[in-house]
């Protein structure tokens, strides 16, 4: 057990870039979830896969940002045309089915 | 709509003393509970869950936590606190069947010598 992994650690773009992260949950793990988190706050839930099918979305998730999940194995986080909103840890879980989620470290993203 | 309340933002206790952090839980059904534990910067780390039966549930070092379904509560406590213990928890609350996790805004734990 490898645990989460995600990559990278950090980024720092400018605002307008698009940025993509990655996530490669746990290999028996067949759900994957996406969080975001903000300064002082819980992470707030994104999206949610349950192997390559994308079964729900927050509406937290504008048209900018996009999660795919192609092989139902890793998962990669896209975010178009930056905001100085979207600063913030956006953590990855995975889970075999509904026993409690396994997280990464996340991804830190910086706007300038 | 679910939600989860943890009242404290930040609590200070000496090493040494006992530790209970509050969390309330809004839900129609009886819900899975979480403890999480984040450090600076990493990722969130199971402390114990709830999912049914025994109501008092024991973790991962040294904590438990009571659920309290006439309170809507899910307090986490741990008799002895020690000084690797400062962190962010965090409660948390998910559907049954369990695909997304609500959680709390985090009690920061202090703890000093």
């Amino acid at each position: 057990d490898t645990g989460v992994s995600q990559d990278p650690r950090h980024k720092i773009t400018k605002r307008g870039q698009n940025v993509t992260f990655r996530c490669d949950p746990i290999s028996e793990h067949n759900r994957l979830y996406w969080y975001r988190q903000t300064l002082g706050q819980g992470p707030e839930f994104l999206t949610y896969f349950q192997n390559e099918a994308q079964l729900e979305k927050s509406r937290l998730l504008s048209d900018r940002f996009s999660a795919e999940r192609p092989k139902g194995s890793f998962s990669t986080l896209e975010i178009q045309r930056t905001e100085q909103g979207d600063s913030a840890m956006y953590l990855c879980a995975s889970s075999f089915r509904d026993q409690p989620q396994h997280f990464g470290d996340g991804t830190r993203l910086s706007i300038l | 709509a679910q939600s989860v309340t943890q009242p404290d933002i930040h609590i200070t206790v000496s090493e040494g003393a006992s530790l209970e952090l509050r969390c309330n839980y809004s839900y129609g059904a009886t819900p899975y509970l979480f403890w999480y534990v984040q450090s600076p910067g990493q990722g969130l780390q199971l402390l114990l869950k709830y999912f049914s039966g025994d109501t008092l549930v024991q973790g991962i070092k040294g904590f438990e936590a009571e659920f309290k379904r006439s309170q809507s509560s899910f307090n986490l406590r741990k008799p002895s606190v020690h000084w690797s213990d400062a962190a962010e928890y965090f409660c948390a609350v998910a559907y049954t069947g369990g695909f997304k996790t609500i959680f709390g805004a985090g009690t920061r734990l202090f703890v000093k010598a």
